[in-house]
């Protein structure tokens, strides 16, 4: 079975630094796709970023990057110039059997 | 266009009684998902939906929990007989399959009293 991991519950940074999210995933498949999903306190969960497993190129949305390890089943997620609306629940999620399986979340706090 | 709609937002209910939930999927998603969100954890999965097919219903935690869809439009999901540990927010999400994204709805949030 797919299992997601989030080792890191809580997470803060100073606006406009940068901070990596860590995620890795348990996996036999070879061609997939990770997606990282943020939620704010309106519980609106909303995609940030989403990377397929055979691109060798990691996937980049504006200030959100992704640094993906296939071999490592590492999928962390990189939030350049920090904003306060960033503060938020983060989740990474990978597609096992036709549903998502979500980590359990990553609170980021956002300090001015 | 329309994203996913909930309803309703809130439902506070009391120990033992029935609850129906809805949800308002995009037009045109085939697939359709449940989800259960406790306080501060992460997301749950409760049943999948996709086109005609049989419901993939392997996560619902107990007979107390089930859920329709008519074709490709709206689902509901009804909680029977509610107990405390049923609160939670409930999610649904609607997708054109399973490598795109999924838009989610607002949720709606039980409380068992």
């Amino acid at each position: 079975a797919q299992t997601v991991t989030q080792s890191q519950p809580e997470m803060s940074v100073q606006e406009a630094e940068t901070v990596t999210l860590s995620c890795t995933y348990d996996t036999s498949e070879s061609d997939y796709y990770l997606f990282w999903y943020k939620q704010p306190p309106s519980r609106q969960m909303i995609l940030v970023i989403r990377q397929e497993a055979y691109k060798q190129q990691n996937a980049t949305e504006n200030r959100f990057s992704v640094n993906f390890q296939k071999a490592a089943k590492s999928f962390s997620l990189k939030i350049s110039d920090s904003q306060l609306g960033d503060a938020a629940m983060y989740f990474c999620a990978f597609p096992g059997a036709q549903k998502l399986v979500f980590g359990q979340g990553t609170r980021l706090t956002i300090n001015p | 266009g329309a994203g996913v709609s909930q309803s309703p937002s809130n439902k506070v209910t009391e120990k033992g009684k029935d609850v129906e939930l809805r949800c308002d999927p995009i037009s045109g998603h085939t697939a359709l998902y449940w989800y259960r969100q406790r306080l501060g954890q992460g997301l749950e999965f409760l049943i999948y939906f996709q086109g005609n097919s049989a419901p993939d219903k392997s996560g619902l935690p107990s007979d107390r929990f089930s859920a329709e869809r008519t074709g490709e439009s709206v689902s509901t999901l009804t909680i029977q007989r509610t107990q405390q540990e049923d609160s939670a927010v409930y999610l649904c999400a609607s997708t054109l399959g399973i490598s795109y994204e999924q838009y989610f709805g607002p949720g709606t949030r039980l409380t068992v009293t």
